[in-house]
């Protein structure tokens, strides 16, 4: 397997605009994480989902986040509008289920000016 | 709340000492116990994966050890080596969660 794919890498954005970054977990894992990291606050759990349905969202900042799992493979996070604040490196993990191992992507390095 | 404490924050030493990374946690409640390290600009890789109902894990030069009672991990890194130069996170498992310290910044110097 090729692990958790995220994409894009890289996205630079200007402050209002919508961002959406994508993660594909690695196959027949049924739980999947969003994390943000930075400097100041470390890793922070944004959303989980087990078996597509959103378990936790508590860590959603605010309404402009919001993130969906239509289906096994593929999850999104969106930001409309996006904020200087925002900027962070936004991480996507999966595990066969909730408290097993995690795998982590190479995470999207956003920046919002 | 799971609090998770990493000390020290940062550590320089010599190639080809033994080392040993520290983790804290406050509720002893947890289904494992994740090492990870991270490079910089890149994302998180796992080490080890400590389950609750074990003491230690070991893979090639690195050793985990958990206390649960105690709410402490160590990651013990034998004959240290630059390309071990890194962050290391530990993290504590939930249910819904993995909760992670801030690591401890690691340089091995040549």
């Amino acid at each position: 397997d090729a692990g958790v794919i995220q994409s894009p890498r890289h996205e630079v954005t200007e402050m209002g605009q919508e961002v959406t970054l994508r993660c594909k977990p690695i196959s027949g894992h049924n739980s999947l994480f969003w994390y943000r990291q930075t400097m100041m606050r470390g890793l922070e759990l944004l959303i989980y989902f087990n078996n597509n349905v959103p378990i936790d969202d508590s860590g959603m900042p605010e309404d402009r986040f919001s993130a969906k799992m239509p289906n096994a493979s593929f999850s999104t996070l969106k930001i409309q509008p996006s904020e200087p604040r925002d900027s962070a490196v936004y991480f996507c993990a999966s595990s066969s289920s909730g408290g097993r191992e995690a795998f982590f992507g190479q995470g999207t390095r956003l920046t919002v000016v | 709340k799971q609090e998770v404490t990493q000390i020290p924050a940062a550590l320089s030493v010599p190639e080809g000492e033994n080392l040993v990374l520290n983790c804290s946690f406050t509720d002893s409640a947890i289904y494992n116990l994740q090492w990870f390290r991270q490079d910089p600009g890149k994302g998180l890789t796992s080490l080890l994966l400590i389950q609750s109902s074990q003491r230690e894990q070991t893979s090639g030069r690195l050793n985990a050890s958990l206390d649960k009672s105690s709410g402490r991990s160590t990651l013990y890194i034998a004959a240290s080596q630059p390309g071990d130069s890194a962050t290391y996170l530990c993290a504590v498992t939930g249910a819904n969660n993995l909760f992670f310290g801030t690591g401890t910044r690691l340089t091995v110097i040549p």
